[in-house]
């Protein structure tokens, strides 16, 4: 069965400095990979993904993540955060057979302060 | 603006009641998907359909039923409702089924679910 961790519930980092927000998975096979944001009162937007080749994934916004297959990993960062960057981060994993849908962790809420 | 239009965005409703929820994937989406975002849940999959066909299911309970109309909109029916429903209800869509298995989701605002 497909599954993703998010092991930290809040995120606080100093506005400037480097995120990171971080996921594990769990997935027969080769995963295919997402981060969203969701901002509040709002839908979930997609911010990047992986699929296959570069373990180093850029996305919108200035975010990328890097996916580590040995570690079943694909942290979400960003060089130098934003005051607007705070939001709520969801990692989901996709397997390449069976069922086809798309599996969230618990969501991650990243304070960026100023 | 992703594309995927929910409706109604608010829903206040009293326990014992059926509502339905309306979705209308991006143009040229044959995948539909709901989730359940509630406070001490996270967001919960509840159900998948394809080009009209449901294609994998969730942790949905037997109260709830969806479908996926032939013009490719979906309706989530909510019955015998509970306190516990209130929630915010996300359709996403995304383009393929099995085949296109990387292409990423696109969400609608979400439909906040009151039960009193």
């Amino acid at each position: 069965a497909q599954s993703v961790a998010q092991p930290e519930d809040q995120v606080n980092v100093a506005e400037g400095n480097p995120l990171t927000v971080k996921c594990t998975y769990s997935v027969s096979g080769n995963p295919y990979l997402f981060w969203y944001v969701q901002y509040p009162n709002r839908g979930l937007q997609f911010l990047l993904k992986y699929i296959t080749g570069d373990n180093l994934v850029k996305g919108s916004y200035g975010f990328e993540a890097e996916f580590n297959k040995s570690q079943t990993s694909f942290h979400l960062k960003k060089p130098s955060a934003l005051v607007s960057d705070s939001a709520l981060y969801f990692c989901a994993v996709r397997d390449r057979t069976g069922a086809n849908n798309l599996f969230f962790g618990t969501g991650t809420r990243l304070t960026v302060i100023p | 603006d992703s594309g995927v239009t929910q409706t109604p965005k608010h829903l206040i409703t009293a326990t014992g009641q059926r509502v339905t929820l309306r979705c209308s994937p991006r143009s040229g989406d044959l995948s539909v998907y709901w989730y359940q975002q509630s406070l001490d849940q996270g967001l919960q999959f509840l159900i998948q359909y394809y080009n009209g066909e449901e294609r994998a299911k969730g942790n949905i309970l037997e109260r709830f039923s969806a479908q996926q109309f032939p013009d490719l909109h979906s309706e989530l029916n909510l019955s015998s409702l509970e306190l516990g429903d209130s929630a915010l209800y996300f359709c996403a869509s995304s383009a393929g089924g099995g085949g296109q298995r990387y292409t990423e989701a696109f969400f609608g605002q979400g439909t906040r679910l009151t039960v009193v």
